[in-house]
């Protein structure tokens, strides 16, 4: 089966860094999406991405958040000044048309 | 805003028994429901879905129903065997736009052999 690839699994760095982090969706997918899960806590939507732009986005998703989809297969979440609350598992997850997403297996961001 | 709500947060059941996971929501204009499983260290997989036009959804040893009335929609497990030990979470869309998901919080599944 088609599967959502992530790079770093695990990124750890220094409270007012910038990370990046990267994904590779499914080839034929439209629709890309970074969500994130705070330990303890429910999966909780940042950011959709369609035709090179962003479609939606959360009020979690502020200014030191950005996506970028650079070529035509990565996905990158790029965050500009870590801060210690930035710290969670980042999922990608690409759509194709039937309304299923694909989640890729997470990368554990540590902000120390 | 807490607009899916699964409260329970773990359960327990013996293998060959049945699981029956809950999940509320309040948002009328979701109209189409998603179960995901969550094993340690890796990402939600998707388990089985319904849309608001049935209120049955049944794939093998899973199946989701659905009340619109009440808002809630629950996952039987039957047989439950002990590889479903997992977080489940419920979600839904609203099926407009970019159909970004809205997750419950998962009630963690322990299957004892």
């Amino acid at each position: 089966e088609p599967e959502v690839t992530q790079t770093p699994s695990h990124q750890v760095t220094q409270m007012g860094q910038e990370v990046i982090l990267r994904c590779v969706p499914i080839s034929n997918h439209l629709y890309f999406y970074w969500y994130r899960q705070i330990l303890g806590q429910k999966v909780e939507f940042l950011v959709s991405f369609y035709n090179n732009e962003i479609s939606e986005k959360s009020e979690i998703f502020d200014d030191q958040f950005s996506v970028e989809r650079p070529d035509g297969s990565n996905f990158t979440l790029k965050i500009r000044s870590t801060k210690l609350e930035d710290s969670a598992m980042y999922f990608c997850a690409s759509r194709g048309p039937n309304e299923k997403l694909f989640f890729g297996s997470g990368t554990q961001l540590s902000v120390l | 805003d807490q607009q899916v709500k699964q409260n329970s947060p773990s359960l327990s059941v013996q293998e060959g028994r049945i699981s029956i996971l809950n999940c509320d929501y309040t948002n009328s204009m979701f109209d189409y429901f998603l179960w995901y499983k969550k094993y340690p260290a890796e990402g939600p997989t998707f388990l089985i879905s319904i849309s608001s036009i049935k209120d049955k959804n049944e794939d093998g040893r899973f199946t989701v129903f659905l009340n619109k009335s009440a808002k809630h929609l629950s996952l039987h497990i039957v047989p439950s065997q002990p590889g479903d030990s997992a977080v489940y979470f419920c979600a839904a869309t609203d099926q407009t736009g970019a159909n970004n998901l809205f997750f419950g919080t998962g009630t963690r599944l322990t299957v004892i052999p």
